[in-house]
């Protein structure tokens, strides 16, 4: 079965300052990864992926993620946080038999991490 | 503009009652998930569909039902057998083209359902 771990419930940073929200993910196979956001009783906006190639992936709004195959991780970064930035994300993964035949993609989310960007 | 409809925003139930959430997309997607979000615990799959009058139990699928009559609507139903249904629930489209796996999830502003 495949998994998504976020270790950190909340993540805080100052505004202009760097930031790091951890996923570590645990597969069959190679993973697809991905990035979400969510802001407060809205649903989750894409924000990134990772499928093949270049191991640093660039996203929305000045995101970017690192894959690590080595450490199974999937970090999402972004070198100047915003006020505007504090909100929860997701990170997800599927891989193996959770790629369905048909094309759907059965995703696996992790508990989400709530990032507060304070002035 | 593109996107996913869900409605009701709010939903108050009794115990005991069948309720219906909506989900409509004009993306012209084939693929469409239910998922649930409790606090803490992340999304959990519901159910899927990739195509039209086909649809999948996922992983949380005791106490909901589903129908997938029309390529633009995936309405879920969770019924008196589900025994904590006080929860935020999102609906998603994504295409079946491309890649298997990279296909993006495209999501609805969610139905929040609270038993009372």
């Amino acid at each position: 079965a495949q998994s998504v771990a976020q270790p950190e419930d909340q993540v805080n940073v100052a505004e202009g300052n760097p930031l790091t929200v951890k996923c570590t993910y645990s597969v069959s196979g190679n993973p697809y990864l991905f990035w979400y956001v969510q802001y407060p009783n809205r649903g989750l906006q894409f924000l990134l992926k990772y499928i093949t190639g270049d191991n640093l992936v660039k996203g929305s709004y000045g995101f970017e993620a690192e894959f690590n195959k080595s450490q199974t991780s999937f970090h999402l970064k972004k070198p100047s946080a915003l006020v505007s930035d504090s909100a929860l994300y997701f990170c997800a993964v599927s891989a193996g038999a959770n790629i369905l035949t048909g094309g759907g993609n059965k995703l696996t989310f992790g508990t989400g991490t709530q990032l507060k960007v304070e002035l | 503009d593109g996107g996913i409809t869900q409605s009701p925003k709010y939903l108050f139930r009794k115990e005991g009652q069948n309720v219906t959430l909506s989900c409509e997309q004009n993306l012209n997607h084939d693929a469409m998930y239910w998922y649930r979000q409790d606090p803490g615990q992340g999304l959990r799959l519901i159910y899927y569909s990739q195509i039209v009058n086909d649809f999948q139990k996922g992983d949380i699928a005791e106490g909901y039902s589903v129908s997938r009559e029309k390529k633009e609507s995936f309405p879920l139903t969770v019924t008196s057998a589900q025994k904590n249904p006080t929860a935020f629930y999102l609906c998603a489209s994504s295409p079946t083209t491309g890649e298997a796996g990279a296909n993006v999830l495209t999501f609805g502003a969610g139905s929040r359902l609270t038993v009372l």
